[in-house]
């Protein structure tokens, strides 16, 4: 089982630019959630997807978008990138969401630095 | 979400037990206690939750307080792999709006020393 894996690794953009940053799930999951996690901080919920839809989202301006493909992937957009977009975005991947013992698997993460 | 308060740091001896302790005095009857830790450059990850009663896994043992304002998380014998940044986060089970959600705050930064 691979487990959650996020692409790309690292990515370094300039403000003003767009990112897609992408995750596959762990086998059997259906929900996927996005975190932004600033250096020396916890994470911070951006949003979770079920059944293709976003089914909950956290405080984060609409420049933030996602996106949930039928195989249950995942796809994380930010547009008009500023300096403080600079993080690794966590992705986190999880069965029946309103569950009381769904455990998340996060992946790696995707370290993006804007310029 | 209701909030979690835990020591910035702690240090530890390799082999030797180890308590974190989390307050979290405004949990609601529906609030479960999960435990998640981060090592270093890696993605969090599950350690254990609970409910009222203690609990106990491969990794770690759950202790609650009864008026559950308070809980500990037991790592019985610290290894340096176990040096990690540990968060305790409440999840509320009604059901309804928090499909999952995790409310991470600073955590505590576990150091394990050899």
């Amino acid at each position: 089982d691979a487990g959650v894996t996020q692409s790309p690794t690292h990515l370094i953009k300039t403000r003003g630019q767009q990112v897609t940053l992408r995750c596959s799930p762990k086998s059997g999951h259906d929900t996927v959630s996005w975190y932004q996690q600033a250096l020396g901080q916890g994470p911070q919920f951006i949003f979770q997807y079920y059944e293709e839809e976003e089914r909950q989202r956290g405080n984060f301006p609409d420049r933030f978008s996602g996106h949930q493909f039928p195989n249950y992937s995942s796809e994380l957009n930010v547009n008009a990138l500023l300096l403080g977009d600079s993080a690794l975005y966590l992705c986190a991947s999880s069965i029946d969401p309103t569950g009381s013992y769904n455990e998340q698997f996060f992946g790696p993460g995707t370290r993006l630095t804007v310029l | 979400d209701a909030k979690t308060t835990q020591p910035n740091s702690m240090e530890s001896n390799e082999e030797e037990p180890v308590h974190l302790p989390c307050n979290h005095s405004t949990i609601s009857g529906t609030d479960y206690i999960h435990w998640y830790r981060q090592l270093p450059s890696q993605g969090p990850e599950y350690v254990i939750h609970g409910l009222t009663s203690n609990v106990n896994n491969r990794m770690a043992s759950l202790a609650i307080a009864e008026d559950r304002k308070s809980s500990t998380l037991i790592l019985h014998r610290a290894t340096l792999r176990d040096a990690a940044v540990y968060y305790c986060i409440l999840r509320d089970n009604a059901g309804g709006t928090s499909y999952g959600k995790l409310t991470f705050g600073q955590g505590t930064i576990l150091t394990v020393h050899p």
